[in-house]
């Protein structure tokens, strides 16, 4: 199993360019998440999909908006990029339903906004 | 509200020697407690986790975590440390608010000396 996947893992973009991340699980996850790691700060959740067709803001969500296309995968864009939004980020997935569930982790994407 | 505090940044140790690594938590509910490790430019994986089964909880490598109640701690520990255990852990506690999320900790850095 590839498990959660990323793409791109690097990212060069000049302030204002969009940009769309992309993650896929195949776990069969029901829920899924966007995470940015920024140092010092753990991880701060952007946006989570507890389920296929629900999307919330998480606490960092302004700037961003997300799609869950489906159950497989949900996307993380940049409309408009910022250089506060040099980070990097990750997509998560975990079972639904209880709170003992794990995440599992994708390998990441490092963005640079210029 | 929840949260999650991890004492030190960064920890070194000497090869062989203990490790521990401190977190405290604050949560109105019993907690679903997590500890993550992440390996350099790799995403985290799950370490151990507390789901009230234990207070004593086993991971992978070598590590363990102990639940204490009175003190909101979930320190992390391991008798003896490998070269291979230096990248960055992250406690984290799972909350229901409408959907179960993850509130990660700053995260601690653990590095090893020969």
């Amino acid at each position: 199993n590839a498990g959660v996947t990323q793409t791109p893992k690097f990212q060069v973009l000049k302030t204002g360019q969009s940009m769309t991340l992309q993650c896929a699980q195949d776990m069969n996850h029901n829920s899924m998440y966007w995470y940015r790691q920024d140092p010092g700060m753990g991880l701060r959740l952007i946006y989570y999909s507890a389920s296929e067709g629900t999307t919330d803001k998480g606490e960092v969500p302004n700037g961003y908006n997300v799609s869950r296309l489906n159950k497989r995968e949900f996307s993380l864009r940049l409309e408009s990029a910022a250089p506060s939004q040099t980070s990097v980020y990750f997509c998560a997935s975990s079972p639904a339903g209880t709170g003992n569930n794990e995440q599992y982790f994708g390998p990441g994407t490092r963005l640079t906004v210029t | 509200a929840q949260s999650v505090t991890q004492l030190g940044s960064h920890v070194s140790v000497s090869e062989g020697a203990l490790v521990l690594l401190r977190c405290n938590y604050s949560s109105s509910v019993p907690p679903y407690l997590f500890w993550y490790v992440q390996y350099p430019n790799q995403g985290l994986q799950l370490l151990l986790k507390y789901t009230s089964a234990a207070t004593l909880v086993k991971g992978i490598n070598g590590f363990e975590a102990e639940f204490k109640k009175s003190e909101t701690s979930f320190h992390l520990t391991k008798p003896s440390a490998h070269m291979r255990d230096a990248a960055e852990y992250f406690c984290a506690v799972r909350v229901n608010t409408g959907g179960f999320k993850t509130i990660f900790g700053a995260g601690t850095r653990l590095f090893v000396k020969a």
